[in-house]
């Protein structure tokens, strides 16, 4: 099945700046979602960008997509501690399950 | 609007008995996925309902688990007998086509196996 690889596996940054997480992956996609996990919030959907965009902006949140590189990156603008989360890219959507790799764990350091 | 519901939130066992989870879904999605997350690693699909049906059970460990969904709402998860290496949070998730299938995911309920 197809799986995203989150990259770097773990990144500590202090508050205020900004964080940037990769993913890559090696088959073709029509949609590429990004989701956050959190001992206060749980597993929550961030984004979801499709193969004919590039960009995509959401809040303090921007997504790119470059689907000839097959790579998306997530930029956390302006960190707050609550960012402090497990970030996981997944490829696809629709209706069928989702699959998770090992994700990015972020930490905000005050 | 409410969210997804789980139940119970923990559960501690003892390997070779039985639990069960319990999902209620939030109301009018149709299609609801049973995922386990073990420590240190993203969540894994074991099964995929469409109202009542089974849609994808390729990754459930049939052997000692088991799920339904009855009248297409809520669901249960059934693990008979639990081994150690089934540790782990079990999250429940549901969608539906009118929201462009975001998947809403429940608090979890994590099982610990002694």
């Amino acid at each position: 099945s197809q799986q995203g690889e989150e990259d770097p596996q773990a990144l500590s940054i202090q508050e205020g700046e900004n964080a940037t997480m990769n993913c890559s992956y090696k088959t073709s996609i029509n949609n590429l979602q990004w989701y956050r996990q959190n001992s206060g919030r749980g597993l929550v959907h961030l984004i979801l960008i499709r193969s004919n965009e590039r960009e995509k902006h959401s809040g303090r949140l921007r997504v790119t997509l470059d689907t000839s590189k097959k790579s998306s990156s997530l930029l956390i603008t302006a960190s707050r501690a609550a960012d402090t989360a497990s970030y996981f890219c997944v490829l696809g959507g629709g209706a069928d399950g989702l699959t998770f790799g090992k994700g990015t764990h972020l930490i905000i350091q005050p | 609007e409410a969210g997804v519901a789980q139940s119970p939130r923990y559960k501690i066992i003892e390997k070779r008995q039985s639990v069960a989870f319990w999902c209620n879904p939030i109301s009018g999605h149709a299609t609801l996925y049973w995922y386990q997350q073990i420590l240190g690693q993203g969540p894994k699909l074991l099964i995929q309902f469409q109202n009542n049906g089974v849609v994808d059970d390729s990754q459930l460990p049939k052997d000692r688990f088991s799920a339904e969904r009855l009248k297409g709402v809520d669901s249960t998860l059934k693990i008979q007998p639990a081994k150690l290496e089934d540790s782990a949070v079990y999250l429940c998730a549901s969608s539906n086509a009118g929201t462009g299938y975001e998947q809403y995911f429940g608090p979890g309920t994590r099982l610990t196996v002694t």
